[in-house]
């Protein structure tokens, strides 16, 4: 199985940050990488695709980048609706593996 | 637009099998490309992939759990069915299923249901 490590596991930051999240898979998963956004009690929400392509409706603040083991979520100026649970995922091979979360929180 | 919605028990016993049937609206499962995953989070953790159903009815499981899981589809009805058999308190979850987007460049859960929580207690 292919190992999703997402760093930090908890980060605090206040609007108008700006915030970068990791994801570091096992192996080379070429642009396979996906990341959810999750608030509490809810779903995720599908954010990124293929590494860096932005699901429709997404704001542009929301950008993704990285190819092979290295990939980042970077938010350019947080809203208050960005404080949540972000997910990256895997999508290279079975089983498609997430990572373990990075809780965005508000400081 | 899709929709999709997770049903079954909220309580099960240790040892039994859970069904959870997911039902879905806005696509069909007889059309090329399309497929249905179960992902399940246990409370305050992280999400965890199960299972994953394609068009052809190819069907793919985790490997950690593959020998207690079974997924299904009933195009008729546009209902997927995930069971789990040999039922632990570890199992206790929310159970996630999702469309899976499969086109071009594009792989991903892009639509998701609301969840469904079971607790696995004696």
């Amino acid at each position: 199985d292919i190992q999703m490590t997402q760093s930090p596991s908890t980060v605090s930051a206040s609007v108008g940050d700006r915030v970068t999240i990791t994801c570091r898979a096992s192996q080379g998963i070429s642009s396979w990488l996906v990341w959810y956004q999750q608030k509490a009690g809810k779903a995720p929400n599908f954010l990124i695709h293929g590494a860096s392509r932005l699901q429709s409706g997404v704001p542009s603040r929301f950008s993704g980048s990285g190819s092979g083991t290295d990939f980042t979520l970077t938010i350019s100026s947080l809203q208050p609706e960005d404080f949540a649970t972000y997910y990256c995922q895997q999508a290279f091979s079975f089983p498609y593996t997430f990572g373990q979360g990075t809780k965005l929180e508000i400081k | 637009q899709i929709t999709l919605k997770e049903s079954g028990p909220t309580l099960v016993k240790p040892t039994q099998t859970l069904t959870l049937t997911c039902t879905f609206s806005g696509f069909s499962l007889n059309n090329n490309g399309m497929s249905v995953g179960w992902i399940r989070q246990p409370p305050g953790k992280a999400l965890e992939w199960l299972a994953l159903i394609y068009w052809d009815d190819e069907k793919r499981y985790s490997p950690s759990l593959k020998s207690r899981l079974n997924i299904a589809t009933d195009t008729s009805k546009n209902q997927v069915v995930l069971t789990v058999s040999n039922l632990d308190p570890v199992d206790t979850a929310t159970y996630y299923c999702a469309h899976f987007a499969y086109h071009g460049s594009v792989r991903g859960f892009d639509y998701w249901g609301q969840g469904t929580l079971v607790t696995v207690s004696s």
